[in-house]
This record gives C-alpha cells, sequence and structure tokens, in this order.
C-alpha cells in the first residue's frame, strides 16, 4: 500500500524556525518532493531529496532518512507569505514513476 | 519559469453537459498528469500519459476519459458533468529524462456542476 502522512495544521510566528514532518510508506522509492500551495493555487516545486541528509535552499531545508521512511521540511525566518499548505510527495517507480501525494500541511504564520 | 497553461481557470455548468478541460505545456515534456483537489484536500491522480498515444488511469476512479493526440496537449472530458465532479483539476507536466523530473503544475480549472 501507499500511505504519506503530514500534521494536518501547524502555527508559528513571523520570524521563527518551524519543521514540517512526512512520513511515508510506499511500494517503491525514486525521491521524495516538497511542494507549497497558497489557496486556490497550484503547488509549486520546492525541493527534492533522493539520497539521506540535508538538502539547503535559501530559507528552506529538506531532510530524508531512507531507512526510517521520513523526511523533514525546515523553514527559516517565517514570513507571512510563507502562509500555505506543504505537500509531501514521494516519486514510487513501482507505481509507474508516478508522485504520491500526502494530504498537506497547512501552516498559519501569526504576526 | 513553467509553461503549462489550463483553460478554462473557472466554469459554472448544469448537469449532464459535456465538457473538456484543456492543458498545454510547451515545454516538450513526455510526461503528463491530471489530478483531482478538492478544497483542503490532497491530490488525487487521475489520468496520466507517458507521452504520445499513451493514457493511463491513475488510483483515483473517475468517469473522465483523456486523450493525447499531440505532446504538447493532454485535455480532458467529462461526457456527463454531474455534481459529484465539483472540484479543481489540476494539469501537471514532468520529463523523466532529468534526474530530479520534479512536476510543474497548471494554474487549475475550478469546476462547478449545478
Amino acid at each position: 500500500g501507499q500511505n504519506i502522512d503530514q500534521p494536518t495544521e501547524m502555527t508559528a510566528t513571523e520570524g521563527a524556525i518551524v519543521q514540517i514532518n512526512c512520513t511515508y510508506q510506499t511500494s517503491g522509492f525514486n525521491g521524495l518532493f516538497w511542494y507549497q500551495q497558497h489557496a486556490g493555487e497550484a503547488p509549486t516545486f520546492l525541493s527534492y531529496n533522493v539520497l539521506d541528509g540535508l538538502e539547503e535552499k535559501g530559507r528552506f531545508s529538506s531532510f530524508l532518512s531512507r531507512s526510517k521512511g521520513y523526511s523533514y521540511l525546515l523553514l527559516k525566518e517565517l514570513q507571512m507569505k510563507d502562509s500555505a499548505s506543504y505537500l509531501c510527495a514521494v516519486r514510487d517507480n513501482v507505481y509507474g514513476q508516478n508522485f504520491v501525494f500526502g494530504p498537506g500541511t497547512r501552516l498559519s504564520v501569526l504576526p | 519559469e513553467a509553461d503549462i497553461y489550463q483553460t478554462p481557470r473557472y466554469l459554472v455548468i448544469g448537469t449532464g453537459k459535456k465538457i473538456t478541460l484543456e492543458c498545454s505545456q510547451t515545454m516538450g515534456h513526455d510526461k503528463m498528469y491530471w489530478y483531482q483537489q478538492d478544497p483542503g484536500m490532497e491530490l488525487h491522480l487521475i489520468h496520466y500519459s507517458y507521452g504520445v498515444n499513451s493514457t493511463e488511469k491513475g488510483d483515483l476512479s473517475s468517469e473522465s476519459t483523456v486523450s493525447r493526440i499531440r505532446t504538447e496537449h493532454f485535455p480532458l472530458t467529462l461526457e456527463s458533468a454531474r455534481p459529484s465532479h465539483t472540484s479543481q483539476y489540476l494539469c501537471a507536466s514532468s520529463e523523466p529524462t532529468t534526474g530530479q523530473e520534479t512536476q510543474y503544475f497548471g494554474p487549475g480549472t475550478r469546476l462547478l456542476v449545478l
């Protein structure tokens, strides 16, 4: 089966750091992706991990542990515009190299 | 900057009507996808295509059909719209030959069936 879990909602304060966790169980694994989706808009790509470790891209970092089926997205120096849903997705090489999406974590950044 | 387009952006239509949602991309990507997403809910894959003349059903049962006659074009058709089809439909594309193969999403079509 395929299952991706994320917290439903999180709240943080402007300027703070927040970590959004994602655990996955999929038939196959060929990369983990994080997307940002503002309300009413399409998802936009944030980061990609295929090997264990941390990938850093500006204020955003993503970590992967394949043995634990675990990833997190770290957002630093939070800004109001970071209020959005964050989607964790796994590309499953057993499932036709398609993407399996988690339910998304709705992040609210408060002043 | 992704070049993937969807039309219409918003559509309100009566039950029983036939509708086609258009999706086009100018990136030359072979793989294209259609997702359905209800507000605040996860994306569900309803159709995908590996290239011209290739169409596959996704993990969510859908009464829609798709076609892929040209690389850049992947329309989705509902033969008879019903209120249960009310949702947001997102088209995406990716290029499997690159290592990263991220998906690029179109802006979406919000469909309301009365």
